[in-house]
C-alpha cells in the first residue's frame, strides 16, 4: 500500500520569505513523487516530479523539491514566495512496483502568502 | 504541454437527472484516464480508472451503476452520473496519464450541484 502525509493543513508566509510545504510518503517499493497546485474551482496543475536521478528537482514557477530517501520525504520549496503562490498544494506518490498508474494524494496544504 | 479539457465546468440540475461529463486529452493520447471526486477543503478521492476500450476499474465503495464510465477512444472518457441526487453534488475532476513515470494531467473540474 502507498500513502502520503502532508502534516500541515495550512502554511502562512510573508511575501518574499522562503516557503516550505512538507510531504512524507510510504511505499513498499521505489516511489515516483509529484507535486501539484490547485487554484479555486480549478483542476490540479503539475509542478514537478521525482522519478530518478538528482535528489533536488526543479519545477515550474520557481518551485523545487528535495527527495530524501532516508527520511521518506519530498518537501516542496520556493526561495521567495509570491502572493500569487497562495493556493492548495498536493503531494502525490506512485509505487513503481505496484500495478497500474494510480496516484495516492496527500490531504493537501493550503498556502497563504501575505503581502 | 499536455492539455486536458473537461466539460461542462458547472452543472446545476434537478434531482433524478442524469449528467454526463466529458474529459478529452487535446494534444496527446491518454493510455489511462482517471476520475476523482473532491469534497470541499478535502483531497481528491479516486473513483475509477479507465483504459481505452475496456471496462473501468472502480474503487471500493464507488457504485458502478451510479457512475458510468465510458472510455471510447484514446482521447475521450465520459462520466455519467445517473439519476443524480443532492448527495452526488461535488467537484468532479478527470485526469489523463501517458505512462507510469509521467505526471497525470488534470482537467479543470466540473462542479455538480443537484437541487
Amino acid at each position: 500500500a502507498q500513502s502520503v502525509a502532508q502534516p500541515e493543513d495550512q502554511v502562512n508566509v510573508a511575501e518574499g520569505n522562503p516557503l516550505t510545504v512538507k510531504c512524507t510518503y510510504s511505499v513498499s517499493g521505489n516511489p515516483y513523487l509529484f507535486w501539484y497546485v490547485q487554484y479555486p474551482n480549478r483542476g490540479l496543475q503539475f509542478l514537478l516530479k521525482y522519478i530518478t536521478g538528482d535528489n533536488l528537482v526543479k519545477g515550474s514557477y520557481g518551485f523545487e523539491a528535495e527527495f530524501n530517501k532516508s527520511q521518506t520525504s519530498f518537501h516542496l520549496k520556493k526561495p521567495s514566495a509570491l502572493v500569487s503562490d497562495s493556493a492548495l498544494y498536493f503531494c502525490a506518490v506512485r509505487d513503481i512496483q505496484a500495478a497500474g498508474n494510480k496516484l495516492t494524494f496527500g490531504g493537501g496544504t493550503r498556502v497563504l502568502v501575505k503581502p | 504541454g499536455a492539455v486536458v479539457s473537461q466539460h461542462p465546468s458547472w452543472v446545476i440540475c434537478k434531482s433524478g437527472t442524469s449528467v454526463k461529463i466529458e474529459c478529452r486529452s487535446l494534444d496527446f493520447q491518454a493510455t489511462t484516464m482517471f476520475w476523482y471526486r473532491q469534497f470541499p477543503k478535502q483531497s481528491l478521492m479516486l473513483m475509477a480508472t479507465s483504459n481505452e476500450g475496456s471496462k473501468a476499474t472502480y474503487e471500493q465503495g464507488v457504485e458502478k451503476d451510479k457512475f458510468l464510465i465510458n472510455h471510447a477512444s484514446l482521447t475521450l472518457s465520459t462520466l455519467t452520473v445517473t439519476s443524480a441526487h443532492p448527495e452526488d453534488s461535488s467537484f468532479y475532476i478527470c485526469s489523463a496519464g501517458q505512462g507510469v513515470n509521467q505526471p497525470q494531467h488534470f482537467g479543470d473540474g466540473t462542479r455538480l450541484s443537484i437541487l
